[in-house]
């Protein structure tokens, strides 16, 4: 489905510390969900994925958990660095819902402060 | 080496004018697609073409023709532009469809502005 928000959420986030960037999705038959960063002024990039049979999943620096009963998807990063200042989207494919495409959430900006 | 290449990155234009975007990707995937992102970030998938088949067709209006020459290539030419359509385009490919799980790569966007 859409989002009809009128605003980009934000999320302010002190470098070092680590950020817990959160999604709800709209679909129980969602099997495969994502998370991507995109950079000011770039394109939206992949960081991690996770299929439904997991609840935890593991990359560099971030973590994806994934909570079926409440349709919760979060990506967890690390450290917080500078670099990961970017709107973070998550993404769910629908299963056979979604007329083969993958459905994405609104967005997110993360802003670190130094 | 970019792998998924547009151009132009910005475009400005007037009103009821016709242009085209044009995109490439060096990767070898079957699936390539164009995403529209309005002022408020939200990614809307436009069309899509699988080994130059078209397999989305979102409602987009039919002033929005996309053009697959052939696997790596998928064009997008707008006809009568009108000022609600400024926004990022954005061409992206997948190994196979991205959503049975295929990672979707995204090329660096256009900026498209009617004035």
């Amino acid at each position: 489905g859409e989002s009809v928000g009128l605003h980009l959420p934000t999320l302010s986030v002190q470098e070092g510390d680590n950020s817990i960037i959160n999604c709800a999705y709209s679909n129980s038959a969602s099997d495969y969900f994502i998370w991507y960063k995109q950079e000011s002024g770039k394109g939206p990039q992949f960081i991690i994925d996770i299929r439904s049979n997991m609840d935890k999943r593991q990359g560099q620096r971030v973590t994806v958990l994934l909570n079926k009963t409440v349709k919760h998807l979060s990506l967890q990063i690390a450290a917080t660095q500078p670099g990961d200042s970017a709107v973070y989207f998550c993404a769910e494919n629908g299963a056979m819902d979604s007329n083969y495409q993958l459905i994405w959430g609104a967005g997110t900006k993360l802003i670190i402060k130094p | 080496d970019t792998a998924v290449s547009q151009t132009p990155k910005y475009l400005v234009t007037q009103m009821g004018n016709d242009k085209s975007i044009k995109c490439e990707q060096n990767l070898g995937h079957d699936t390539m697609y164009w995403y529209k992102q309005d002022s408020k970030k939200f990614l809307k998938i436009m069309f899509s073409y699988n080994n130059k088949e078209l397999i989305i067709n979102e409602t987009v209006p039919n002033r929005f023709s996309p053009k697959s020459p052939d696997k790596a290539h998928l064009n997008l030419h707008i006809n009568s532009l009108e000022l609600g359509d400024s926004a990022v385009y954005f061409c992206a490919s997948s190994q196979g469809i991205g959503w049975t799980g295929n990672t979707i790569y995204f090329g660096e966007g256009s900026w498209l502005t009617v004035v």
